[in-house]
Parts: C-alpha cells; sequence; structure tokens
C-alpha cells in the first residue's frame, strides 16, 4: 500500500528552538494534511495543503507542500510547552482510504 | 455540540473472548474508519465505511469485523483471531468524496488483554 514516512520519528528540543517535521511519500499526492495528537489524546486536524509549492501559516507553525507534490513538511518557530504532542502528515486520497504517516514525536524541555 | 463517541474508555479482553468497541457520530458524515495505535506508532486502517451497509477491509483488518447499519454507528469487534489486541483503537468520520475533507476523530478505546 501507499508509504508516507516521516521523519524524524522522535524530536526533543529546548523550548524556544525551533523543530521541522519532514514527510515524505513513494507517489504524487493530490494533497495533504497534518494532524497533531496531544499526549494521550486523538489527532486533530491542523491544516490541508493542495498545490504544489504551496506554503500556509499558522502563528509560529509553517507548513510546505514540495513542488513535485511528494513531500511536505511542518516547521514550529520558538516552541512552546503548548506543542508537545505527535504530528502526524497524512494522504487522504488513495483508494478513498486516509494513510498516516509514522508521525514525529516532539517533546520541549521547559 | 457535533462530534464522535467512542465507548468504553478502557477495556479488558479475556482470552479467546470476542469484545465490541462502539463508535457513534453525529456529524451526518458518510465516511467512518477505524484506526489502531500502537505505543509510539501512527495509526494503522482497520476498516472503513463510505457509505450505509457498505465497508472496506484496510491495511490491518484480520482478526476485526465491523458494521454500518446505521449511518451513526460503526461498531467495531476484536475477536479472538486477534492474536495481539492490545492498543488504542481511534474511530474518525469524515465527509467522503474528493478526499478534501479531514477526519474528525473520537477520544479513542483502550483495549488491553487479561
Amino acid at each position: 500500500g501507499q508509504q508516507v514516512m516521516q521523519i524524524p520519528q522522535y524530536q526533543h528540543v529546548q523550548e524556544g528552538e525551533d523543530f521541522t517535521t519532514y514527510c515524505n511519500s513513494s507517489t504524487t499526492l493530490s494533497n495533504i494534511q497534518w494532524y497533531k495528537q496531544r499526549p494521550g489524546g486523538h489527532p486533530v486536524f491542523l491544516i490541508q495543503l493542495v498545490k504544489s509549492g504551496e506554503v500556509k501559516k499558522q502563528k509560529r507553525l509553517t507548513f510546505q507542500f514540495g513542488e513535485a507534490k511528494k513531500n511536505s513538511s511542518l516547521h514550529i518557530t520558538a516552541t512552546q510547552t503548548t506543542d508537545v504532542g505527535t504530528y502526524f502528515c497524512a494522504d487522504p486520497n488513495t483508494g478513498n482510504q486516509f494513510y498516516f504517516g509514522t508521525g514525529t514525536s516532539l517533546t520541549v524541555i521547559p | 455540540d457535533g462530534g464522535i463517541t467512542q465507548s468504553p474508555k478502557y477495556l479488558f479482553r479475556k482470552e479467546g473472548q470476542n469484545v465490541t468497541l462502539s463508535c457513534e457520530q453525529n456529524l451526518n458524515h458518510d465516511a467512518m474508519y477505524w484506526y489502531r495505535q500502537d505505543p509510539g506508532q501512527g495509526l494503522r486502517l482497520i476498516y472503513y465505511s463510505q457509505i450505509v451497509n457498505d465497508f472496506q477491509k484496510g491495511d490491518i483488518a484480520e482478526g476485526y469485523s465491523v458494521s454500518r447499519e446505521k449511518k451513526e454507528s460503526f461498531p467495531l469487534t476484536v475477536t479472538s483471531a486477534q492474536k495481539n489486541p492490545t492498543a488504542f483503537y481511534l474511530c474518525a468520520s469524515s465527509v467522503p468524496g474528493t478526499g478534501n475533507q479531514p477526519q474528525h476523530f473520537g477520544d479513542g478505546t483502550r483495549l488491553s488483554i487479561l
């Protein structure tokens, strides 16, 4: 089936440092979605990217879709303890299924 | 408020026992999904349903069964054939079709073996 890989699997940062997670697909994507799962919680939708090279910002979060639409990234500027959680990318379009990436778990050290 | 309700929050299964996890939504979504999440892992699709009375297997359907008799409900049965059922189970729903709609998740059920 579809493979959506994310790196790194884990990331520990000091509060105030930046953080980036990368998502890579084995196939070209129509669009890509990003979700955040707080510890003990459920995934919550953050954003969707559709266009090649698209960049969207939500406060300190910057999302980017690659030119070839096979990769995406999420960058957090000046992390805060509220950013703790696991970030997933998802391919919502392959055969009516959602394929979630392997996720990046972010720990922010105060 | 519209949302997805999963119950129970915690569930324990004995050897050889079938257990059923409940998922109810009042979002009027046609599509519903079941995922399994193991510690430190991503979400793996068990079953999904795009419409009432129809459902398809996901990547890890073996040992699980579902039904979709009502739009609002998509229960998941973990059968005794599933030898390693301990995991966090998440139900989700969305508007089907173009794949441009986000998924909405319930709070999940944590299943453990006794």
